[in-house]
């Protein structure tokens, strides 16, 4: 099993639909996670970390479900700006630290 | 947007060569970080660095070398390219190192390499 698994999509919705994403990790010690974004052929940028209590950014929601040991990320209202890969990312704790990279959830937002 | 910056932007190289990437940035951050990233994988750290001449491998540093003389640059060697290299490759910053959680990296535009 992958340390971090996402649906790769692609997800084509149309303009102004409610859009979700998981993705699972599988270290239950993991502690932090973000969603980064990546537009085509670009480098990824942070969209928002994961907060336990669950947080919120405009349209963009992220979970964190522990028990579940998956994370979430809700966009609603969605733009054509929003068409991207979103990459989920998990702190991997105890020894060996580091982050581990989901390979990318597509997302097409259509007019 | 964070100052960062890598250079070349794009290169081809034939097998057996040596390239260079740099990585120069105007943050004052600490940590800095080469990645790869290729289809199927997810962004694998190659090596990092946690301050001046102080550097690590990631789990994937067999054929790559790096060096940081300042605390803006940190560069990428591949000693003698081979086609598996071919990939595009991501430098990143973080304020704060790989131990802590909150561990938000900042990337560079990416080095796209191909190697024949």
């Amino acid at each position: 099993r992958k340390e971090v698994e996402q649906d790769p999509g692609p997800f084509n919705v149309p303009e102004g639909a409610t859009v979700a994403f998981n993705c699972t990790y599988s270290n239950s010690a993991s502690q932090s996670f973000f969603w980064y974004r990546q537009d085509c052929r670009k480098e990824p940028k942070l969209l928002m970390s994961v907060y336990s209590s669950g947080n919120e950014d405009g349209r963009f929601t992220a979970q964190l479900n522990r028990a579940s040991q998956y994370i979430s990320l809700l966009i609603r209202d969605s733009k054509l700006s929003d068409s991207a890969t979103y990459l989920c990312v998990v702190h991997n704790a105890g020894n060996n630290r580091k982050l581990i990279w989901g390979l990318g959830t597509s997302l097409a937002v259509n007019p | 947007d964070a100052g960062i910056t890598q250079s070349p932007r794009h290169k081809v190289t034939e097998t057996g060569t040596p390239v260079t990437l740099r990585c120069h940035q105007t943050e004052n951050h600490r940590y800095m970080y080469w990645y790869r990233q290729d289809p199927g994988h997810g962004l694998r750290l190659i090596h990092y660095s946690y301050g001046v001449k102080d550097t690590d491998k990631g789990e994937v540093s067999d054929g790559y070398s790096v060096s940081r003389s300042k605390t803006e640059d940190f560069l990428l060697t591949l000693e003698s390219a081979t086609s598996s290299q071919t990939s595009v490759y991501f430098c990143a910053i973080s304020a704060t190192g790989q131990s802590t959680g909150a561990n938000v990296l900042t990337f560079g535009a990416g080095s796209r390499l191909t190697v024949l």
